[in-house]
């Protein structure tokens, strides 16, 4: 969905290093969400904001942080990349006020850690 | 938990109705039951909501029975665009915020 915009969308590093992944969305949501997916598997929740000042932590967050600069960003940190954070990450976002939490995703960042 | 069960995979050939059911029998009084679609390495997408009886939008109708404990996704006369990967949806616990992707539904489409 283009009204989610992930930055950037491929991406190689190196084991250590500290790498940031960025979304903005244009829809005016105030929730927000970032999911890993491995191959062959489903998507799993890392962190979930409500709003600007509420930060939650979702199934697999350990070696993740997140920051919720504004109501239309969410950036996610891997403070010191590993190999098996090697996947397709991608953001979402959904309005409280609207039908029951549909959300809305990116196009994703596929990220790959030597 | 909230836990939904679908078939790994299905194949069809085009031009055929599909339908592939999602169990969740521990489906919560308000709970809806949400259905995504996903193409290789892109987003899951919004197919269909409901939360009982039937629900039909331009591309897909969702049938809930009364117990609510399964769900339906129905595809009318399907097309080679349509193989993708499958997600029924229910809330985890705790409320609506929070969606658990089990691993989905392939759907294969045979010309």
């Amino acid at each position: 969905d283009a009204d989610v915009t992930q930055t950037p969308r491929n991406r190689i590093t190196k084991t250590g290093k500290r790498i940031m992944l960025e979304c903005s969305q244009t829809k005016g949501h105030d929730r927000m969400y970032w999911y890993r997916q491995d191959p062959g598997l489903g998507l799993r929740l890392i962190y979930y904001s409500f709003d600007v000042k509420d930060i939650n932590k979702g199934e697999i967050s350990d070696g993740y942080s997140v920051s919720r600069q504004a109501q239309a960003k969410f950036s996610l940190s891997l403070e010191s990349a590993i190999p098996n954070q090697t996947a397709l990450y991608f953001c979402a976002t959904s309005d409280a006020r609207g039908a029951k939490n549909i959300q809305y995703f990116g196009a994703g960042t596929r990220l790959s850690v030597l | 938990l909230a836990k939904t069960t679908q078939p790994i995979s299905m194949d069809s050939y085009e031009g055929q109705e599909v339908n592939i059911t999602c169990s969740h029998n521990n489906i919560a009084t308000n709970d809806y039951i949400t259905w995504y679609q996903q193409f290789p390495s892109q987003g899951p997408r919004f197919i269909i909501q409901g939360y009982k009886t039937k629900v039909t939008n331009e591309v897909a109708s969702l049938f809930i029975p009364a117990d609510r404990k399964s769900s339906t996704l129905s595809l009318p006369r399907v097309s080679l665009s349509d193989t993708a990967v499958y997600y029924c949806l229910v809330p985890t616990p705790g409320g609506n915020e929070k969606l658990t992707f089990g691993t989905g539904t392939r759907l294969t489409i045979i010309p």
